[in-house]
């Protein structure tokens, strides 16, 4: 059983729309990154947060610490926005930083 | 900017051959990292390095081995490929936590997809 586990595996959204990913874990963390993997494989790194909130223009980033749940939104979905969403968890307190990856979320949002 | 680079974007190898996939990073990052991405099963971390001419292995480091005599390059070694190796490799580095944070953001590399045959 993974134990970062994110939800849907896939969404589909039109344009304009409010989208949210959730990340559920079920390890001890130091902090919960967002990554965005584009088509072809580059992977940029979003947000790395260890509590609260996290805003950068329409996307947004929250923790929760205590219920292990974490959750991405998009605010007025575009369709560059389409790419796969991956939740990652930087386990206890290792300073080289191991990351537990989930499967991604693929979001597709259509004009 | 943070620039990580992999010597290839698309390779296609032959069962049996040895399989060199390089990576070069020019942030003076200490850590590197390499993984695989397969569908429905995420990134996996294969090996990861946080000094020259160290290594640690990671979550999946059968088949593989890793080379790091410099700083700025961490290559990745298939001593002979294999069909379940077809996958797409992801390089990765980082610097080390930093007094009182234990995190720091991974950069990751364009990706290579390996194909075996």
């Amino acid at each position: 059983k993974n134990e970062v586990e994110q939800s849907p595996q896939n969404l589909t959204a039109q344009e304009g729309e409010f989208i949210t990913i959730n990340c559920s874990y079920s390890v001890g963390i130091s902090a919960l990154h967002w990554l965005q993997q584009h088509p072809g494989g580059g992977i940029v790194s979003l947000f790395m947060l260890s509590s609260g909130k996290k805003k950068h223009g329409r996307l947004i980033a929250t923790i929760n610490i205590q219920e292990k749940h974490s959750s991405l939104h998009i605010t007025a979905s575009h369709p560059r926005d389409s790419a796969v969403y991956i939740c990652a968890a930087q386990c206890g307190t290792d300073s080289w930083g191991k990351l537990q990856f989930g499967a991604g979320t693929q979001v597709v949002v259509t004009p | 900017d943070v620039k990580v680079t992999q010597s290839s974007r698309y390779l296609v190898k032959r069962t049996g051959e040895k399989v060199f996939l390089e990576c070069v990073q020019d942030m003076d990052h200490e850590n590197m990292f390499w993984y695989r991405q397969d569908p429905g099963l995420g990134l996996r971390l294969i090996y990861f390095s946080y000094d020259v001419k160290m290594k640690e292995k990671g979550d999946i480091p059968e088949g593989y081995s890793v080379s790091r005599e410099k700083k700025e390059r961490f290559s990745l070694i298939l001593e002979s490929a294999s069909t379940n190796q077809t996958s797409m490799y992801l390089c990765a580095s980082s610097h080390p936590a930093q007094g009182d944070s234990w995190w720091d953001t991974q950069y990751f590399g364009p990706g290579t997809r390996l194909t075996v045959l």
